[in-house]
């Protein structure tokens, strides 16, 4: 079974704090992706990485940076946290890869999530 | 834009009835779809998918049904569980851009009442 742990499932900090929030999979998957979760806003993607040390914006990549230097391990990082950036936060992995499309591999698995509160 | 739509915010059924959930998308370049369940305060997990080049994809008490001609997905719950009570989260792949992204609705809040 594909593993998806994030490292904390409650944090709380304060507005202006730096924020480290950690990925790692266990399944040699090649696409890792932070998302947040909003009441009536569903998931929207922040930030993805198709490989080691590359990214790409989601949806909502302001406020927001990443950090893959390992295969296994996507960090999401709020350089100066705010109010407004106080959500749910998922990590997901995926193993698709060129030309395999329709066979199962685009699906995402998700850790358990990091609800983070900023005051 | 929403590429990926689910108009019903909430959907309430009856112990041992079927659940029917809905979802509609525009965009024709979608060729993989997928249904997530979520309970609160965990990640979504994953149910079902089905393939453009399928109509219907079956796994024990879930049936997924996909209408090209209407843009149209739908989740059969047969027979619903109080234990299904979630949200589920439809989603597609492959649109155009990039292949790696899912593009996720908004979701439905399904109650199942014993």
């Amino acid at each position: 079974d594909v593993k998806v742990t994030q490292s904390s499932r409650y944090l709380v900090k304060r507005t202006g704090e730096k924020v480290f929030l950690e990925c790692v999979q266990d399944m040699d998957h090649e696409n890792m992706f932070w998302y947040r979760q909003d009441p009536g806003l569903g998931l929207r993607l922040i930030y993805f990485s198709y490989d080691v040390k590359m990214k790409e914006k989601g949806d909502i990549p302001e406020g927001y940076s990443v950090s893959r230097e390992k295969k296994e391990r996507f960090s999401l990082i709020l350089e100066s946290a705010s109010t407004n950036q106080t959500s749910m936060y998922l990590c997901a992995s995926s193993l698709w890869e060129n030309g395999y499309r329709g066979q199962g591999q685009e699906t995402q698995y998700f850790g358990p999530g990091t609800r983070l509160l900023v005051l | 834009d929403q590429q990926v739509k689910q108009n019903s915010p909430s959907l309430s059924v009856q112990e041992g009835r079927i659940s029917i959930l809905n979802c509609d998308y525009t965009n024709s370049m979608f060729d993989y779809f997928l249904w997530y369940k979520k309970y609160p305060a965990e990640g979504p997990t994953f149910l079902i998918s089905i393939s453009s080049i399928k109509d219907k994809n079956e796994d024990g008490r879930f049936t997924v049904f996909l209408n090209k001609s209407a843009k149209h997905l739908s989740l059969h719950i047969v027979p619903s569980q109080p234990g299904d009570s979630a949200v589920y989260f439809c989603a597609a792949s492959g649109d155009g851009g990039s292949n790696y992204k899912l593009t996720f609705g908004k979701g439905t809040l399904l109650t199942v009442n014993p």
